[in-house]
């Protein structure tokens, strides 16, 4: 199977801070999501996001899939951010796999 | 109304019980999932499916079994609950077709086994 690696596992940040969190992936893929995991549970999606550079309010994100990464971009962080974030990538004929995710906590 | 709904949305139930979990769709998707979460861990499929005649293992299959009613309707069975059953489940659907396939998940089914 593809292995999804992200990075850093855990992040402590103060509102209004900027981050970046990581997805390494070990093959290529024809899809790749972001998601964000709130506090109760429910996985919401944020990006579909193969290729290129797409922007939503103040998250974006950016994968260059020939270099095997995407990077989730999270601008003036709120305490609504905390939560986890995941990666999942699929190569078509293949299941998706997820990453372990991104533990972020904002703090007021 | 949500696209995708799980019933129920928790259960407790005792080691050896027989449990279904249901998944329903409005999306009009094919393909559907059942993932299993374990605290601190990302997502693992359990089984999937591209229609009505299409069932596929995932990766963690042992002790789980699936039906597709309909192409709305996928269930996951556990024969006989154990307490490492114990998790947080996932239901999926995606769009079908190669070149496009962005999943959808349910509010998912926390399961306790005791």
């Amino acid at each position: 199977g593809i292995q999804v690696e992200q990075s850093p596992p855990d992040l402590i940040l103060q509102e209004g801070a900027n981050s970046t969190l990581r997805c390494n992936f070990s093959d290529s893929v024809n899809n790749l999501q972001w998601f964000h995991q709130n506090p109760w549970g429910q996985l919401i999606n944020l990006f579909y996001i193969p290729s290129g550079t797409k922007q939503n309010g103040r998250l974006s994100a950016t994968t260059v899939a020939t270099e095997r990464y995407s990077l989730l971009y999270i601008s003036s962080s709120q305490t609504t951010d905390s939560g986890v974030y995941f990666c999942a990538v699929h190569r078509t004929g293949n299941q998706f796999y997820f990453g372990t995710g991104t533990s972020l906590t904002v703090i007021p | 109304d949500a696209d995708v709904t799980q019933t129920p949305r928790n259960r407790i139930t005792k080691t050896g019980k027989r449990i279904m979990l249901e998944c329903s769709q409005t999306k009009g998707h094919d393909r559907m999932y059942w993932y299993r979460q374990d605290p601190g861990l990302g997502l693992r499929l359990i089984y999937y499916s591209f229609d009505v005649k299409d069932i596929n293992k995932g990766e963690i299959s042992d002790g789980y079994s699936v039906s597709r009613q309909a192409q709305a309707k996928f269930s996951l069975s556990l024969e006989s609950a154990i307490p490492n059953q114990t998790a947080l489940y996932f239901c999926a659907t995606s769009v079908p077709g190669t070149s496009v396939n962005e999943q959808f998940f349910g509010p998912g089914t926390r399961l306790t086994v005791l």
